[in-house]
């Protein structure tokens, strides 16, 4: 089946623009989270999302949000860039929370590599 | 605050050598994954360890976990150059609250 799906892969903004994410996860997966990856410092959560609500936040600032459509695809939104917003952005999805078996095993899409000038 | 540290964080081997990497994390945790990271691309779930004692092998790659210890190695048999890439130790604890906290990585290369 197919794989976790984000657009877009690449782009370049501006200080002060805002960006928008997409992600579209495996069929069947309600959970989506998102992570942030940089070179400094590494792999980082930024939120979950279960059944369109906001499950978990990790520590990041208010400029950092998202959300989750019924079709359980999400959106992640970075409003006023900054120089250090530049980084892979990671989405992930896990199998249906509740259902036995469940492993919490993330699946995680190639991500979207955004560069702030 | 959860810690996860990896070590070493790089690794040159040559092929058909055997070596380990060290994962050690500070709290309690509920599970524990192995990912690998090749340059340029995505994570790729290896392994998923849910209970102490728990090991997993898949061809040359073997996990195990000590809760007690608080430990997790990812042991390589007889390197392959295929091998090569950066692997990642990721924790869950609180009961996700908190999402996975990731060491920073074991950037390996394996050489002919």
């Amino acid at each position: 089946k197919a794989g976790v799906t984000q657009t877009p892969r690449y782009l370049i903004k501006t200080r002060g623009q805002q960006v928008t994410l997409s992600c579209s996860p495996i069929s069947g997966h309600r959970s989506v989270s998102w992570y942030q990856q940089t070179p400094g410092q590494g792999l980082q959560f930024l939120f979950e999302y279960f059944s369109e609500t906001q499950r978990n936040k990790g520590n990041f600032p208010g400029r950092f949000s998202g959300r989750q459509f019924s079709n359980s695809r999400s959106e992640m939104n970075v409003s006023t860039l900054e120089l250090g917003d530049s980084a892979l952005y990671l989405c992930a999805s896990s199998s249906t929370l509740g259902q036995g078996g469940n492993t919490g095993e993330l699946f995680f899409g190639e991500g979207s590599r955004l560069t702030v000038l | 605050e959860l810690k996860v540290e990896q070590n070493p964080l790089f690794l040159s081997m040559q092929e058909g050598k055997n070596y380990t990497i060290y994962c050690n994390y500070s709290t309690t945790s509920d599970r524990l994954y192995w990912y690998r990271q090749d340059p340029g691309k995505s994570l790729e779930s290896l392994f998923v360890l849910l209970s102490n004692g728990a090991v997993k092998q898949e061809g040359r790659l073997m996990a195990s976990l000590d809760t007690k210890a608080r430990l997790s190695t990812l042991h390589i048999t007889a390197a392959v150059h295929d091998l090569s890439a950066t692997y990642f130790c990721a924790v869950e604890a609180g009961g996700g609250a908190d999402g996975l906290t990731f060491g920073k990585g074991t950037h390996l290369i394996i050489q002919p």
